[in-house]
């Protein structure tokens, strides 16, 4: 089984409209990251977060880090066009280094404008 | 544009030839690393090179052979390479110690013929 899930793994939504995508881990979480990609290329660093309780914003996006649930979300508002593409959360369970990092699987977001 | 260069950006092989992957970064990072990525999978760890020594090798087939010349540069030599290899290559690179987003490049298209 996946070490990492996310959900929804898919999800379409009308421009405007506010959404939430999360990232569940079956291990203890060292640090979670957030990475956005479009189909084809690389991918896109957004957040980081370390500690419980963490909430990073950047724009329109916000992710913050439950440490006890092992858990982490990611909140687009008003999403756009340009939010549309592969958003996968990443996280390092060995160890506070990173080095050894497994992804989720990913959630393509669709913003239909 | 990313921060990370890698060339060629597609790459079409028989399962013959010998070629090499070349990934590039110059912010002084010190963890290099390979990723190998199916269509519409998450990116899957090769190798990871700390301060030019490999310090991780997620049993790949020796028909993938990793380099790290210098602290900037890093390849991936090819030979002998079966069709279920066709996928996208991503490097990445991350500062060291603790935890350190990694930042990606564009990746290489391989297409095994």
């Amino acid at each position: 089984s996946q070490e990492l899930e996310q959900s929804p793994q898919s999800l379409i939504v009308q421009e405007g409209k506010n959404l939430t995508i999360n990232c569940t881990s079956s291990k203890t979480l060292y640090g979670l990251y957030w990475y956005k990609q479009k189909y084809g290329e690389g991918l896109i660093f957004l957040m980081m977060l370390q500690k419980g309780g963490e909430e990073k914003s950047h724009e329109k996006i916000t992710a913050k880090l439950d440490e006890k649930k092992q858990q982490s979300s990611l909140h687009i508002t008003a999403s756009q066009p340009s939010h549309a593409g592969i958003y996968l959360c990443g996280a390092a369970l060995l160890s506070y280094n990173n080095n050894d990092m497994r992804f989720g699987a990913g959630t393509r977001l669709t913003v239909k404008p | 544009d990313t921060e990370v260069t890698q060339t060629p950006k597609h790459l079409v092989m028989g399962m013959t030839n010998k070629k090499s992957l070349k990934c590039e970064q110059h912010m002084g990072h010190r963890a290099m690393y390979w990723y190998k990525q199916k269509a519409k999978k998450p990116p899957e760890l090769m190798f990871v090179y700390s301060y030019e020594k490999l310090s991780i090798n997620e049993s790949v087939p020796s028909r993938f052979s990793p380099e790290c010349p210098n602290s900037s540069l890093l390849n991936l030599h090819l030979h002998a390479l079966q069709p279920e290899d066709s996928a996208l290559y991503l490097c990445a690179s991350s500062q060291t110690g603790g935890n350190q987003p990694q930042h990606f490049g564009d990746g290489t298209r391989l297409s095994i013929l």
